[in-house]
This record gives C-alpha cells, structure tokens and sequence, in this order.
C-alpha cells in the first residue's frame, strides 16, 4: 500500500462548478501538507501549504486536513478553464530532513 | 516561471546509454533536488544537494548518480539505461538545507529510452 493515495482521475467539471480533490495517507507522523498544480508540460508549482489539521482558504482555493481521518482535501470555487490541470498532494513529517511523499495527482479538466 | 531552468527539454537514446541532465536553480538557492516522475509511481524523490554537498538520498539506483559544482548548477548522470528508466526527470530548488523550505520546480526533462 503506498503512503499516499490520490484518486488519478481523469475529473472533468463545467466552468464554474466547486471541485473536491483528495488525497488519503497511512503515515501519522506527517504534519505538513501541501498541493501542487501541475500544468501540461510544465513542472510542478505551489499551491497550498497547511500545517497540521484545520482549514486554509486562499481566493478561490480551500485546503482542509482531517487528521483523524488520515484525509486531506483541496476544494476549488468557480472553476475556471485555466484551472486544468494535474493536482498533487504531497506530505512530510514535522522532523529531521524527511522527503516530501507525493501522491500520484489528479488530472482536471474544467469544460467551458 | 518558477526560475529553475533544466536542459535538455525531451531526450530520447536507447538502452544501456549514459546521459546527463542539467539544472540551475534559482537565484540564491543552495538547495538541488531531482525527482523521476512516471504515471504510475508519481514524484520520486533521487537526490538532494545543498550547497555542493550530498543532503540527502532517497529512491536513487547506483546507476544514477549526481552532482552539484561551485556555481550551484547540478548534473544528474543516468547510466545503463534500462526502458523503466523513461519518465520525466524534475529539478527543484529552495534556498536552505531543509527539505521542510518551499521547493521551486523546473519544468523537467523528458527521457525516452527504447
């Protein structure tokens, strides 16, 4: 079972819906959880960073943790068509120099 | 753009070839890291260099090694090649030796290998 589990998709919404995007993992000891979105032949870029459980909210972007749950979430409001994209989760412990773990990413297309 | 430049963009050569990727991180940052990403095993960490030093390994092959000179730019040297070994190959930056400091991502490499 891998650390991280992230449903690959493909998601494709209409312009304007709410997108749900998760990811579940095994590892308790991880603290830090991020987002990524990566476009079409582009590396991956920064998104969210959240910081134990709790919700962070940047413009259209909520990221929510769920700790007890193992569960992890990155809602987006508005879809927009430049919203397409694979979306990465990615995680780490709160401890030494420990490695980011990614899941595999979402693919999301936003249909105008 | 994230700063971090990687060269060549696509790279295609057949198995048991060697080569070589490039990376410049961003202004200021002392921090190299290469990932592998493929479909199914999503971004692997290899290697990370801080400031022309080796700071940390992570799923790297021995057929894989890498280094990061003075000026900060890093290679990833790929030898063997094996057809598993196609995927897209990332360089990141940040500007400390923690792994915990945002990482800014290049735009990759591509490396076929048939």
């Amino acid at each position: 079972q891998k650390e991280v589990e992230q449903d690959p998709g493909p998601l494709s919404v209409p312009e304007g819906a709410i997108v749900s995007l998760n990811c579940t993992y095994s590892n308790s000891a991880f603290q830090y959880f991020m987002w990524y979105r990566q476009y079409s032949r582009k590396g991956p870029e920064l998104l969210m960073y959240t910081y134990s459980s709790g919700n962070k909210e940047d413009g259209r972007f909520t990221a929510q943790v769920d700790k007890s749950s193992k569960y992890i979430s990155l809602f987006i409001r508005d879809s927009q068509p430049s919203d397409s994209a694979t979306y990465l989760c990615a995680m780490r412990p709160n401890f030494g120099n420990e490695k980011l773990t990614f899941g595999t990413g979402t693919r999301l297309t936003i249909i105008p | 753009d994230s700063g971090v430049t990687q060269t060549p963009k696509h790279l295609i050569t057949a198995t048991g070839q060697r080569v070589t990727l490039r990376c410049s991180p961003r202004s200021g940052d002392l921090s190299v890291y290469w990932y592998q990403q493929s479909l199914d095993q999503g971004l692997q960490f290899l290697i990370q260099y801080y400031n022309g030093e080796e700071r940390a390994k992570g799923n790297i092959l021995e057929r894989f090694s890498a280094q990061q000179f003075p000026d900060l730019h890093s290679e990833l040297n790929l030898s063997s090649l094996e057809l598993g070994d196609s995927a897209l190959y990332f360089c990141a930056s940040s500007v400390g030796a923690s792994r915990a400091d945002t990482q800014y991502f290049g735009p990759g490499t591509r490396l076929t290998v048939l």
